[in-house]
């Protein structure tokens, strides 16, 4: 079975330090990736998402980049965080576009707090 | 760009009764449409999908209906329990690209 995990859970970071989140998928290959962030009490905004190593597509416009290294790991940086970029960081995967399942799979998140 | 706009942003409701919850989408091009629930500090689980070519779809007290024409569709939660709580979201995809596009989610309390 498939797993995806993210970490660190939790990050307090000061503001103006960089960042680096990382997320690795087990049990497929060739997935999709991708990384939104959820502002308190609010919805999902997708990042980033990647359909193989080194394709990165960027949906909004930041101080933030992602990179994929390897196949399954997905990493999210910054050179200096800004306070509005508190939030909670979510990793998903799924299947080959065109596959038979459209089915995306969130880990468990990252709680960031720039203070 | 598809837009899905999703109501209401909290519902109350009673252990045993009913919740609905409705999604609205503009592209018709969006073919999958997935229901997530994620409960506080956790990451949204998907709970249940509807493709296009469906009306309808159930999962025990869990069910999704899908009106093409009208470009909405909704989760309907029957005999709510206290552990129903939390917030879920809508979203619709089209498989070109599969990114999905979410709504603003639905804090949904069931008071025992």
């Amino acid at each position: 079975s498939q797993t995806i995990h993210q970490w660190p859970a939790t990050l307090v970071q000061p503001v103006g330090s960089p960042l680096s989140l990382e997320c690795t998928v087990e049990g497929t290959s060739n997935p999709n990736l991708y990384w939104y962030r959820q502002a308190a009490g609010r919805g999902l905004q997708l990042l980033f998402y990647s359909v193989g190593i080194g394709q990165i597509s960027s949906e909004v416009p930041q101080n933030l980049s992602a990179s994929r290294p390897q196949d399954r790991q997905f990493i999210l940086s910054s050179k200096k965080l800004l306070l509005s970029d508190s939030g909670f960081y979510l990793c998903a995967w799924s299947p080959l576009a065109g596959g038979r399942y459209n089915e995306q799979f969130f880990g468990p998140g990252t709680r960031l707090t720039v203070l | 760009g598809e837009n899905v706009e999703q109501h209401p942003s909290t519902l109350s409701v009673q252990e045993g009764d009913s919740a609905v919850i409705k999604c609205t989408y503009s592209d018709s091009a969006s073919n999958y449409f997935p229901w997530y629930k994620q409960e506080l500090g956790k990451g949204p689980q998907l709970i249940i999908d509807i493709r296009s070519n469906v009306g309808e779809k159930k999962d025990q007290r869990i069910a999704v209906t899908l009106n093409k024409t009208a470009k909405h569709f909704s989760l309907h939660i029957t005999e709510t329990q206290p552990e129903d709580s939390a917030v879920y979201f809508c979203a619709a995809s089209m498989n070109t690209g599969n990114q999905f596009y979410f709504g603003t989610g639905t804090s949904l309390t069931v008071i025992p």
